[in-house]
């Protein structure tokens, strides 16, 4: 049963970097068929997509964001990572990672299955 | 302001059917597949509808969703109080090269 766990600081000051590292189990991150994918929640807000990568290491991002967003991947430890930059209070939130069935030619995608989720505040 | 458009609020009482609605454009729901999404109170979202009706294995059949056009629609039927719960739907946009939600409904089972 594939399952995902983010980790990395809870806690991250304005102006800096936000680095989160999601570890994937009971299967391989290097699977052609699928992506993976960052989305994050404010408190008592809605979901917010991220940005993805495939294992070639190829990415996109919302539109939104591109401009702060990295995503990586290493095979090597079944990992993908998130880097964030320049945050503020407005990036407060739930992160999550979940795996990314996506073929936008065809016109479909979801995410299945999600982490648990890891709340990372920015403040001073 | 979501890309996609749903109700803040839905409710219903138990063994009702109740449905919430998600509307799009052509540049999302018009041309590409939608999903919906079951967040618990306090946990992890967790995939209910992928491409407009699929049940993902141990969703149960109560659970169903359609589209038409630029709208979709998720129906739950013989309503239980474990259903109580935020749930979004989402689609790829052709416009934005990405993922858009819907801002979430809170549904209440009085």
């Amino acid at each position: 049963q594939l399952q995902l766990q983010e980790s990395g600081p809870r806690l991250v000051k304005p102006s800096e970097t936000l680095s989160l590292t999601c570890t994937v189990s009971g299967g391989s991150i290097s699977s052609p068929s699928y992506d993976w994918g960052w989305v994050r929640q404010p408190p008592g807000k809605g979901l917010e997509w991220i940005g993805s990568i495939y294992f070639s290491g190829s990415t996109y991002y919302n539109p939104s964001l591109k401009s702060r967003v990295a995503v990586s991947v290493d095979t090597s430890k079944n990992q993908f990572s998130l880097r964030l930059s320049s945050v503020t209070a407005a990036d407060t939130a739930v992160y999550y990672c979940a795996r990314h069935i996506q073929r936008a030619v065809a016109g479909y995608n979801w995410f299945d299955p999600w982490g648990q989720g890891t709340l990372v505040t920015v403040s001073s | 302001q979501s890309v996609l458009t749903q109700p803040p609020s839905a409710s219903g009482t138990p063994g009702q059917r109740v449905t919430i609605s998600c509307s799009g454009s052509s540049s999302n729901i018009g041309s590409n597949t939608v999903n919906w999404y079951q967040q618990l109170p306090g946990t992890a979202p967790k995939l209910l509808i992928y491409s407009n009706n699929q049940r993902p294995s141990g969703v149960p059949d109560r659970f169903s969703g359609s589209k038409s056009g630029t709208s979709a629609t998720l129906a739950i039927s013989g309503l239980q109080s474990e259903d109580e719960a935020d749930y979004y739907c989402a689609a790829w946009d052709d416009s934005l090269n990405g993922v858009v939600f819907g801002g979430g409904t809170k549904l209440t089972v009085l």
